[in-house]
């Protein structure tokens, strides 16, 4: 099955400062892998997808690289804001059988202080 | 309006108490799904169901059931509830005729069974 997991659970930035959450993956065959984004006391908001045979896919502030030779998923945020401060999780899609599913890593809890 | 809602937000109960945790959504999708988070863990997929007819085993449905009354409400039953049923408990939508990787998260439910 698929395995989705982070480097880092935690990560402090200063405001204005780019911020990058990194993602180990296990399952080569995965087409899509996204991130999502969730703030304390909600559900978590997707932010950005990016396809298997891309590399790097840009949002706004937000930019996502994926480096299928070493399994890496990476999202950079760009002049982090307060507002920025939640749990960041990335997850990648089933096919087949499990198409329409999502697996979601563990979370990096990003903190933004001023 | 909320467009996934869950009810109820908290929950306290004793172990072998029966629990339902409903979801609704107004945004018209298909797609429902229903998630544990527990912390350090991520999300994991208990129940999914594709439509109406549809109903879907995930990664941790032992000890859970699902029932879609129709296309907007899903709700998820603990039979006998048990104490490491302790955890915060999402209801997702999604579209898949728009992003298939974009779920619609509520705002959770929180559990504890004592």
């Amino acid at each position: 099955g698929e395995s989705v997991g982070l480097h880092l659970p935690t990560l402090s930035v200063q405001e204005g400062d780019n911020s990058i959450i990194n993602c180990a993956y296990s399952n080569s065959a995965s087409d899509y892998f996204i991130w999502y984004k969730q703030e304390s006391g909600k559900g978590p908001q997707f932010i950005i997808d990016i396809r298997s045979n891309m590399d790097k896919r840009q949002g706004q502030r937000v930019t996502v690289l994926l480096n299928k030779t070493v399994k890496h998923l990476s999202l950079q945020i760009a002049a982090t804001q307060p507002g920025d401060s939640a749990v960041y999780f990335c997850a990648e899609r089933g096919r087949g059988s499990t198409l329409g599913r999502l697996y979601f890593g563990r979370g990096t809890q990003l903190t933004v202080w001023p | 309006d909320a467009d996934v809602t869950q009810t109820p937000r908290n929950r306290i109960t004793k172990t072998g108490k029966r629990i339902m945790l409903e979801c609704s959504q107004t945004k018209g999708h298909d797609r429902m799904y229903w998630y544990r988070q527990d912390p350090g863990l991520g999300l994991r997929l208990i129940y999914y169901s594709f439509d109406v007819k549809d109903i879907n085993k995930g990664e941790i449905s032992d000890g859970y059931s699902v029932s879609r009354q129709a296309q907007a409400k899903f709700s998820l039953s603990l039979e006998s509830a048990i104490p490491n049923q302790t955890a915060l408990y999402f209801c997702a939508t999604s579209d898949p005729t728009g992003n298939y990787n974009e779920q619609f998260f509520g705002p959770g439910t929180r559990l504890t069974v004592l």
